[in-house]
This record gives C-alpha cells, sequence and structure tokens, in this order.
C-alpha cells in the first residue's frame, strides 16, 4: 500500500520569505500523480499544485513550485513571497494510475505566516 | 469555488441515529469520491463511483453506504452513528477516471452527541 509522510507538522515563515514543507512517499508504482492541496480555516480543500511522475520537470504555479526527486520519493512545496493568506494546512497527496484512482494523503503541515 | 456543493454544511445528531449526506459533482464531472477526516484518522478515502456504478472502496465502515444517481449526485448514509464518527466529510468529484485532480466540495461537519 501506498503511504505519504509529512515529517513537519507546523511550521512557520515571515511574511515575503520563503519556505519549503517536505513530503516523502513510499510506492511500488512507476507512474503515478502528486499533489498539494491547501486546507485554510475554512477548511475547504484546494489544489495547489499537481506533478506527474513521468514528468521530469518541476510543476510550478505562480509562487509555489514542487522538488520531485523520484528516485528519492521525495515531493516538496516551495512557497515564494509568503503572503498571510498563504497561512493553512497543506496536505501532500499520492494518486496512482490506474483503476484505483482515490487519494492517499499525508498528515498536513500547518503552516502560519508571521507579518 | 471548485463547483462541487455539498448539503448540509453542520449535522448534529445523536448515537444510534442515521444521516444523508448530499453532494453536487462539477457539471460534466462523472466520478464522485467520499474522505473522511477526523482528528485521530487523518483524511481518509471512504468510496468512490463513477456514472453510477461503485469503483473503489476503502476503509468505509459496514454501518455506511453510498450511492450515485441518474443524475450524477450522490449520496453518502451513515447509520447507527457512534461518538466517533464526528468528522468533516469531503465529496470530490472529477471528469472520469482517468482525469488526475479531483475537486473538493466544502465538506459537511458531522458532530455526534
Amino acid at each position: 500500500a501506498q503511504t505519504v509522510t509529512q515529517s513537519q507538522p507546523e511550521m512557520s515563515v515571515q511574511e515575503a520569505e520563503t519556505v519549503t514543507l517536505s513530503c516523502t512517499y513510499d510506492t511500488s508504482e512507476s507512474d503515478y500523480y502528486l499533489f498539494w492541496y491547501k486546507q485554510p480555516p475554512s477548511r475547504q480543500m484546494i489544489l495547489v499544485i499537481r506533478q506527474e511522475a513521468y514528468k521530469q520537470q518541476n510543476a510550478t504555479e505562480n509562487r509555489f513550485s514542487v522538488n520531485f526527486q523520484k528516485a528519492a520519493k521525495s515531493f516538496s512545496l516551495k512557497i515564494s513571497d509568503s503572503q498571510l493568506g498563504d497561512a493553512a494546512m497543506y496536505f501532500c497527496a499520492y494518486r496512482r494510475m490506474g483503476s484505483a484512482r482515490q487519494l492517499t494523503f499525508g498528515s498536513g503541515t500547518q503552516l502560519t505566516v508571521l507579518p | 469555488d471548485s463547483g462541487v456543493t455539498q448539503t448540509p454544511k453542520h449535522l448534529i445528531t445523536a448515537t444510534g441515529q442515521r444521516v444523508t449526506l448530499r453532494c453536487s459533482p462539477r457539471s460534466g464531472d462523472l466520478s464522485v469520491y467520499w474522505y473522511q477526516q477526523s482528528l485521530d484518522q487523518g483524511l481518509q478515502f471512504l468510496i468512490q463511483y463513477y456514472n453510477g456504478e461503485e469503483r473503489a472502496k476503502g476503509n468505509i465502515l459496514e454501518r455506511f453506504s453510498a450511492q450515485q444517481f441518474p443524475d450524477l449526485h450522490s449520496e453518502l448514509n451513515l447509520s447507527s452513528l457512534e461518538l466517533g464518527d464526528s468528522a468533516l466529510y469531503f465529496c470530490a468529484s472529477s471528469v472520469g477516471q482517468t482525469q488526475e485532480t479531483q475537486y473538493f466540495g466544502p465538506g459537511t461537519r458531522l458532530l455526534v452527541l
């Protein structure tokens, strides 16, 4: 079974600074997807960024980028120019290709942005 | 706004009762997924439906059941409720079975007293 590990329960960053959230996963599959979801205090789950395992290029969405290391099974999220609105719980998630396409989530990292 | 709607937003009930949570997927999405978020178990996948048929099951209790109707909305039925069923229940949808991104609804917060 696939597992996703987020070893940082809490992190903080100064406004306008850069922060990196870590995620590792375990799978025997070669093709899969990885995601970062954000859950602000409203509890809504918001997709931040996704990465296809077959793509070597790291995904980027505005101030959000990932460092995908397939051999190391590592998938970190970098947030540049942090804003107060980035404060949220961040979940890393894995989804295999194939018939079972549910998401497997990590335990989350609570990000605090300090003014 | 993801386009996925869930009702009700909040639900308070007593142990032993039965409740129904409703989800309407994004327009055009055929797949619906149900997830449970609790403090002790984190975010867990419960069940997936695609175009009316069950496609995958996760850690769903036998007291829980779901279905997807011809208009593609889905309902999650929780019966013989226990205190431990208190959680946030999310519905997510995607276009098909190969579309990789799931879009989440706002969730239904269930409190069992």
